[in-house]
């Protein structure tokens, strides 16, 4: 079946604007997260949501980040007023169970 | 916190060599424990893992086993190929079900 889709695939932009990342999960799959990788810092959690519970958002490293899932499905992270230091690969997974499955990633560069 | 350590890389094998890469963790409790690999290009694809001490996890002749007496879940494989060549990633997940990952291990294989 289908896998995690991530979009855009890449995204350039210049400092100060707000860009939205989006991610498709696995259906039926109930719980979703977004992660970091970047050169200085790794693979870092960033968000995770379950269900229609309320998501845990201990990962967001400032208050210009915010996701939304709509639906149990569908979910956008949004970064407000980039900055350069927000260039990174921003990874999506969701999971049934145990198991995390990655989408292959937005690649956001900040100029 | 929980965390996760692993061996630096790269390390650089000749084809058909014996792998190990080392990985330990730090965390309350006994977490289940994944290698996660990234391939050049491409993104995180789930290769093994282990929901309990002693378990072993196994895929594409690759191992490790939980031990918790080491606080250890090393990968390895008996004969390494070219195609192997990629960047490995510890993670365990916690309490909160979010992965926390090592900073990651790039293998070269060299036919």
């Amino acid at each position: 079946g289908a896998g995690v889709s991530q979009s855009p695939s890449n995204k350039v932009t210049e400092k100060g604007k707000d860009v939205e990342l989006r991610c498709d999960p696995i259906s039926g799959h109930t719980a979703l997260y977004w992660y970091r990788q970047s050169l200085g810092q790794g693979l870092e959690f960033l968000i995770y949501f379950q269900g229609n519970s309320a998501p845990d958002k201990s990962g967001l490293p400032s208050d210009r980040f915010s996701a939304e899932r709509t639906g149990g499905s569908v979910s956008t992270l949004t970064i407000q007023r980039t900055q350069q230091e927000d260039s990174a690969v921003y990874l999506c997974a969701s999971s049934y169970a145990y198991e995390q499955y990655f989408g292959p990633g937005t690649r956001l560069t900040v100029t | 916190g929980d965390s996760v350590t692993q061996m630096e890389g790269p390390v650089t094998l000749s084809e058909e060599a014996f792998l190990t890469i080392n990985c330990t963790y730090t965390a309350t409790g006994y977490p289940s424990l994944f290698w996660y690999v990234q391939y050049p290009g491409e993104g995180l694809q789930l290769l093994l893992k282990a929901t309990k001490a002693d378990d072993k996890g196994s895929n594409k002749g690759f191992e490790a086993t939980y031990r918790k007496e080491t606080t250890s879940f090393h990968l390895e494989k008996g004969s390494v190929q070219v195609s192997d060549s990629a960047v490995y990633f510890c993670a365990l997940m916690d309490s909160s079900y979010k992965l926390i990952f090592g900073s990651g291990t790039r293998l070269l294989v060299r036919p």
